[in-house]
């Protein structure tokens, strides 16, 4: 099946920061989603882009499906946005299920 | 956004009980989607339904079952609990809109079993 690896593992910034998070993955993709999972286990929708370039306020993302990345930009970080990012993609022969990568742990320190 | 809702958020059960967690959601979709997901670590899919009277087994092997008999209900069912079984348990569902398919995800149900 398909595989998603996601960098770095963990993240730890201060206040204000930006950050850049990367998703690879190893077969083109009919479905690419970024979720912000919170402290209670709660799954938050921030995009869905298999391909092309997105922004939300402070957060955007961009996909090259040809090359097989994706990148979720945060900037002026706040202690809100810690938390595991997990990208996540439905390939394109399989199961419409989604495969998520192993995700990036956040923490923003005030 | 989609609706989704499970329960119970929280279960706490011994070992041999059958369990059933429930999830709902209100949008119509017709496809919906089991995950589990250990502490620390990624979401596997374990069950998923194109619709009514529809399921499949995912990519995960789980000992639980479900079942499609309405709509927007989507219910997972274990026989047997083990302490094996100890997760969280993740419902979402989806439907293609206007070009995407973006899934919607539950707020999740963590199982103990003792």
């Amino acid at each position: 099946g398909i595989q998603v690896e996601q960098s770095p593992p963990d993240l730890i910034l201060q206040e204000g920061a930006n950050s850049t998070l990367r998703c690879n993955f190893s077969d083109s993709v009919n479905n690419l989603q970024w979720f912000h999972q919170n402290p209670w286990g709660q799954l938050i929708n921030l995009f869905y882009i298999p391909s092309g370039t997105k922004q939300n306020g402070r957060l955007s993302a961009t996909t090259v499906a040809t090359e097989r990345y994706s990148l979720l930009y945060i900037s002026s970080s706040q202690t809100t946005d810690s938390g595991v990012y997990f990208c996540a993609v439905v390939g394109g022969g399989g199961a419409d299920g989604l495969t998520f990568g192993k995700g990036t742990h956040l923490i923003i320190q005030p | 956004e989609a609706d989704i809702y499970q329960t119970p958020r929280y279960l706490v059960i011994g070992t041999g009980k059958k369990i059933t967690l429930e999830c709902s959601q209100t949008m119509g979709h017709d496809k919906m989607y089991w995950y589990q997901q250990d502490p620390g670590m990624e979401l596997h899919l374990i069950h998923y339904s194109y619709g009514v009277n529809s399921t499949e087994k995912g990519d995960l092997s789980s000992e639980s079952t479900v079942s499609r008999i309405r709509t927007e209900h989507f219910p997972l069912t274990l026989e047997s609990a083990r302490p094996s079984h100890t997760s969280q348990y993740l419902c979402a569902s989806s439907e293609l809109d206007s070009g995407e398919e973006t899934q919607y995800f539950g707020p999740g149900t963590r199982l103990l079993v003792l």
